[in-house]
């Protein structure tokens, strides 16, 4: 168990339609990271937080935002779904500011399956 | 540009064989961090080791060991006596200093193990 915990494990929903993950980090850890895994696109990184500001941004969707909140759990909201955004949904956390100087340790991710 | 090149996208093997997992990286930056992520059939991602760019030495637990070698950009990954747990897809990343904080991922290589 990393301690990263994400709900829900899984989603299923509609074409056009919004949903919102939830990333509760390890105890300490003050960065969260969202990382996208399909098939065609492999491991991809989204967004980081650190202390609820936004530190960097990847390869993220206009319809795709995120945030973190005081207690520092982080919500991704994906809107505007399309089939093409089924994918397992990754959040890790981390001490520091950056994983070049800590591990990172992730969640056991939401699959989310559009239809 | 940074990229990480998995060219083995699966290895089967038979229990107790030897097998060694390529990671190849390309980076500008003189400082950066090498990982090794396992992601079994459940889907978590697993950390496994974190090395950085001014500590070639190579690391033993257990039956893991990993072989860095900053002349052929190489990190590569062995499991001594394989056993059937080990079946996975192997994840080799990199993050560097300068360009950010983001893991960038290989493509991942499944291993397969058969008893």
């Amino acid at each position: 168990d990393s301690g990263v915990t994400q709900t829900p494990k899984h989603l299923i929903t509609a074409t056009g339609q919004r949903v919102t993950l939830r990333c509760s980090p390890r105890s300490g850890d003050l960065s969260v990271y969202w990382y996208q895994q399909s098939l065609d696109q492999g491991l991809q990184f989204l967004i980081q937080y650190y202390n609820g500001e936004e530190r960097a941004k990847g390869n993220i969707l206009e319809r795709f935002s995120a945030q973190q909140f005081p207690d520092l759990h982080s919500e991704l909201n994906l809107s505007s779904l399309e089939l093409g955004d089924s994918a397992l949904y990754f959040c890790a956390s981390s001490v520091g500011e950056g994983t070049v100087s800590t591990e990172a340790f992730f969640g056991q991710g939401t699959r989310l399956t559009v239809v | 540009a940074q990229k990480v090149t998995q060219a083995q996208t699966e290895i089967s093997v038979v229990e107790k064989e030897d097998v060694t997992l390529d990671c190849v990286y390309e980076t500008r930056d003189t400082t950066y961090y090498l990982f090794w992520y396992k992601q079994p059939p459940s889907g978590e991602l697993v950390f496994l080791i974190r090395r950085n760019s001014f500590d070639e030495q190579n690391e033993i637990s257990g039956r893991y060991s990993w072989n860095f070698q900053k002349s052929t950009s190489s990190f590569n990954f062995t499991i001594t006596a394989s056993q059937v747990v080990d079946s996975a897809v192997y994840f080799c990343a990199l993050s560097e200093a300068l360009a950010g904080t983001a893991l960038i991922f290989g493509k991942g290589t499944t291993l397969s193990v058969s008893s």
